[in-house]
């Protein structure tokens, strides 16, 4: 149990464009689901919290108008990127929990290349 | 600034011994802690939970959480090859479903 799928598990796009990442929990009902983002050799950092049918908690630094998060039912969260540039290329990591618990479990990530 | 700090490693264990991994935090207010493993290029996967002090055992994973010192450790017995990772430690605070993450300990099992 406790599965969360991502899609598309990598990307690559031009500079300038939008990219739509999919998060998924596929046997469970996520009330919060969270995206990371992980750069090479480092840490995960959060970037925000989202929960079903509100408005996506951002952390300090992460622009709402760069990254938009929609969590539109209980088991879909989606991220865009929209006008992605190379310093956006990383991996991108959500999780989900469900109600009445603080686990989080993680998608595959989805791997953001630039050009 | 709340704070989870491991030790980057790596920690280097021959096969068949214990791995034993520590992680500390700063939020007194901590109310879960977490183990993650992470394979390099994929994402964390969770591989035990603690809420109490003392200690949680799960197979080969054992656990270890003292509120007083602010440490959760984790023991890995019979460590294999496929146990070479890196181990995340993350807290989550009290009044929030934020996880602080640490760095990460790098673990190399050798065969």
């Amino acid at each position: 149990g406790a599965v969360v799928s991502q899609h598309p598990s990598w990307v690559i796009c031009k500079s300038g464009t939008s990219v739509k990442i999919e998060c998924r929990s596929l046997d469970f009902q996520a009330t919060t689901m969270f995206w990371y983002r992980q750069f090479p050799k480092q840490s995960l950092m959060l970037m925000a919290t989202s929960n079903e049918g509100s408005k996506a908690t951002y952390e300090q630094g992460v622009e709402k108008d760069k990254f938009l998060i929609n969590h539109a039912s209980l088991t879909l969260s989606t991220l865009t990127v929209t006008s992605a540039h190379p310093e956006d290329s990383s991996f991108y990591i959500c999780s989900a929990s469900q109600r009445g618990s603080d686990t989080q479990y993680f998608g595959p990530g989805t791997r953001l290349t630039v050009l | 600034q709340k704070e989870v700090e491991q030790n980057s490693g790596p920690l280097s264990v021959p096969e068949g011994a214990i791995a034993s991994l520590n992680c500390t935090y700063s939020d007194r207010g901590s109310q879960s802690f977490f183990w993650y493993r992470q394979y390099s290029g994929k994402s964390p996967e969770l591989i035990m939970f603690i809420y109490s002090n003392g200690d949680k055992e799960d197979g080969r994973f054992t656990a270890q959480l003292n509120k007083a010192s602010q440490y959760v450790s984790l023991l890995i017995r019979d460590s294999q090859p496929s146990d070479s990772a890196t181990y995340l430690c993350a807290v989550r605070g009290g009044g929030t479903y934020k996880y602080i993450f640490g760095t990460g300990t790098r673990l190399k099992v050798l065969a």
